[in-house]
């Protein structure tokens, strides 16, 4: 059962356009919802995170979109640029044995931002 | 700060074979998970140690077993290794406490099963 449902598998956006990637959760007891980019060879690196007592947070470029009700959460990426380019993952966690504890990742989105 | 290091960096084992994958935490983090990536997939948790005991495990057989050192160090090691085993072996550190910090990955172990 695939708990965190991503979309889309990739996406082809113009330098200076929006980036907007999808995830959905079925599981309720799910309180922390970070996104990762991973770069060919290395290891996800922490982006941005969300906990659901707010329905948006910004950091830069980035934005995270949350709707409890709908169990759904979206990364907006404004004025893409060709270094944005990476594999992006959106998990999500609960809170036995620590907030951080089992991420549960969506199967990615494969992002190319052309010049 | 120090961030997290796994070595080796690329494996090439046989099927049937034990391997030992090695895991250095962030300066700082007492905890470690293990993840394993497939190709094209996203990291699937494989289990967490902190003080040095296993703190939940995902849902992978118990020939994936793993230890947790004094210095927060921690290794993995797989049993009778399995073609569908071949995958990118994650380490992420974090700190359990009364601030809890996200997961910081290392840049993996390839693992490669023929």
């Amino acid at each position: 059962q695939q708990q965190v449902k991503q979309s889309p598998q990739s996406l082809i956006v113009q330098k200076g356009g929006i980036s907007i990637i999808n995830c959905a959760y079925e599981n309720t007891a799910f309180d922390y919802f970070p996104w990762y980019q991973q770069f060919p060879g290395k290891g996800p690196a922490l982006l941005i995170a969300i906990r659901p007592d707010v329905s948006e947070k910004k950091e830069g470029r980035f934005t995270i979109s949350f709707n409890k009700s709908a169990k759904q959460f979206s990364l907006h990426i404004m004025d893409s640029q060709p270094g944005d380019s990476a594999t992006y993952f959106c998990a999500a966690s609960g809170k036995s044995g620590g907030s951080n504890y089992k991420l549960t990742f969506g199967k990615g989105t494969l992002l190319t931002v052309n010049p | 700060e120090t961030g997290v290091t796994q070595s080796p960096t690329h494996l090439i084992k046989t099927r049937g074979q034990q391997v030992t994958l090695r895991c250095s935490s962030q300066s700082g983090h007492n905890t470690v998970s293990w993840y394993q990536q497939a190709l094209g997939q996203g990291p699937q948790f494989i289990f967490q140690y902190y003080r040095e005991e296993e703190n939940g495990r995902g849902n992978f057989p118990p020939r994936f077993s793993g230890l947790q050192f004094p210095n927060y160090s921690s290794e993995l090691n797989v049993n009778a290794l399995e073609l569908d085993d071949s995958a990118l072996y994650l380490c992420a550190s974090s700190l359990t406490g009364l601030n809890n910090s996200p997961l910081h990955f290392g840049n993996g172990t390839r693992l490669t099963v023929t």
